[in-house]
């Protein structure tokens, strides 16, 4: 089965950028998305196909896929930004199912 | 604009099931299918399956195959989700978010619902 590799936990400044990262072996054959969760909160779709962002996402929020990296990328980190962050692909190979990043904690020094 | 509503938390003793609702608005039902994801305490995002809310299609995910059932009522826009033979593993919450189908997002969710399995 397809596995997405992300680091557990992400440390910025305000102000700053954070990036956060989401390993797949030729993660670029496939179309990445991007979720929010804050604690107490459902998930929110950030980053869909890869570089698209819903409506009612901020700008600062970004996403690119290459090689066998994802990444989302947050531009002039808020605390409120301060959340779980999880990838999510569907891997076609045999059944067709949804596959999701273990996350990632992103601090907000 | 679109909403999920779920039903409320549940206890549940191991062996039990569970049946947990998802009443969706603000958009046309059949258009788009029903994935379930759930979190365990200290876990991440699991998927559980997808169901077409337009034909019989239905994805389960290998782990709940088995064991989960998913279900729709066109007349009422609802999603309905089964969790069977439940375990204390199994203590998580469990959301349902509107899914169009494969490489599809999981655009929408709901608020979640809160199974407790314990004896």
């Amino acid at each position: 089965s397809y596995v997405l590799t992300q680091p557990p936990s992400v440390s910025v400044a305000p102000g700053k950028t954070a990036t956060i990262t989401c390993g797949g072996d030729n993660i670029a054959s496939k179309s990445v998305h991007w979720y929010q969760q804050t604690p107490g909160q459902a998930p929110v779709l950030v980053i869909y196909y890869n570089t698209d962002r819903p409506s009612g996402i901020p700008e600062r929020f970004s996403g690119s896929n290459s090689g066998n990296t994802a990444t989302l990328t947050i531009s002039r980190v808020e605390a409120g930004d301060e959340a779980d962050y999880f990838c999510q692909v569907w891997d076609s190979t045999g059944d067709h199912v949804v596959v999701f990043g273990g996350g990632t904690k992103l601090t907000v020094l | 604009q679109v909403q999920l509503v779920q039903s409320g938390a549940e206890v549940k003793k191991p062996g039990a099931s569970v049946k947990v609702s998802c009443k969706t608005s603000g958009y046309t039902f059949t258009t788009h299918g029903i994935s379930w994801v759930r979190r365990a305490p200290g876990q991440g995002l699991e998927w559980m399956g997808w169901i077409s809310t337009s034909s019989s299609n239905k994805i389960y995910a290998q782990k709940f195959q088995g064991r989960v059932t998913m279900a729709t009522d066109t007349s009422t826009s609802t999603a309905y989700l089964e969790l069977m033979s439940l375990r204390s593993d199994d203590t998580a919450i469990y959301y349902c978010a509107v899914n169009a189908g494969t490489y599809f997002p999981l655009d929408f969710w709901g608020q979640g619902t809160l199974v407790t399995v314990s004896s």
